[in-house]
């Protein structure tokens, strides 16, 4: 069975760092994209990006690169996501999600995690 | 940035035939993909690469991508399928969400 369960939730100080983690199961980590999705609150899904595990070639939407990190370590079966210095606007639900692969194309996130609450506030 | 336009909202009466649309250029050339997420939960792919339904799915369930347009249909639309219903466009490089419809069945 596929699984994907992310870390708990965090309550942060404007300013401090963070990395939260996403751990899979029940499939072959490294031939499979994740991607992250930000919901902040009441709002809609936001593309963030996408790593390889296998290769961990990672794409940023251009309204996260440089404001977040994506990696994965292969020998446990994890990615992260995560900050150098939050901000209250960062507060938000994270959703991870594996890519569904058909004929070597990526077109849809079939497993999603459950999802961690950032809280940043002062 | 690639940028997709989907309707606030939609109605649609128990039974009937919803269409959810996203717009976006040449939308026809990217892989389409649907979510639906219900409150408090994450989102359930419920169409990918365009028109294929994930297993578990119900067949009320399809799609369409052409042109401009990716359109979710849902007929014989029933209550459990009141949520709100994401696009989303894939290419090489990125895979943006539409801004989200909230499907109401009333």
């Amino acid at each position: 069975e596929v699984q994907l369960v992310q870390s708990g939730a965090e309550m942060k100080k404007p300013g401090e760092s963070l990395k939260i983690s996403c751990k899979t199961s029940g499939y072959s980590f490294t031939t499979y994209w994740i991607g992250w999705v930000r919901q902040m609150p009441g709002q809609g899904l936001e593309w963030m990006g996408i790593i390889y595990p296998g290769d961990s070639d990672t794409k940023y939407s251009p309204s996260f690169q440089g404001q977040v990190t994506i990696s994965a370590d292969k020998s446990i079966s994890t990615t992260y996501l995560q900050w150098s210095s939050l901000r209250a606007s960062d507060t938000a639900i994270y959703y991870c999600a594996r890519g569904i692969v058909v004929a070597g194309t990526t077109s849809g996130f079939d497993y999603w995690g459950q999802g961690t609450l950032v809280t940043v506030s002062s | 940035s690639y940028e997709l336009t989907q309707p606030p909202s939609v109605s649609v009466s128990p039974g009937q035939t919803a269409s959810i649309t996203c717009s976006g250029d040449k939308l026809g050339d990217r892989y389409a993909s649907w979510y639906q997420q219900k409150p408090g939960q994450s989102p359930v792919l419920v169409i990918y690469q365009d028109d294929k339904r994930p297993s578990g799915i119900p067949e009320r369930f399809s799609g369409s991508n052409s042109g401009n347009t990716a359109t979710l249909t849902i007929s014989g639309t029933q209550a459990t399928d009141e949520a709100d219903y994401y696009c989303q466009a894939w290419d090489t490089t990125t895979a943006p969400f539409g801004g989200g419809t909230k499907l109401t069945v009333l």
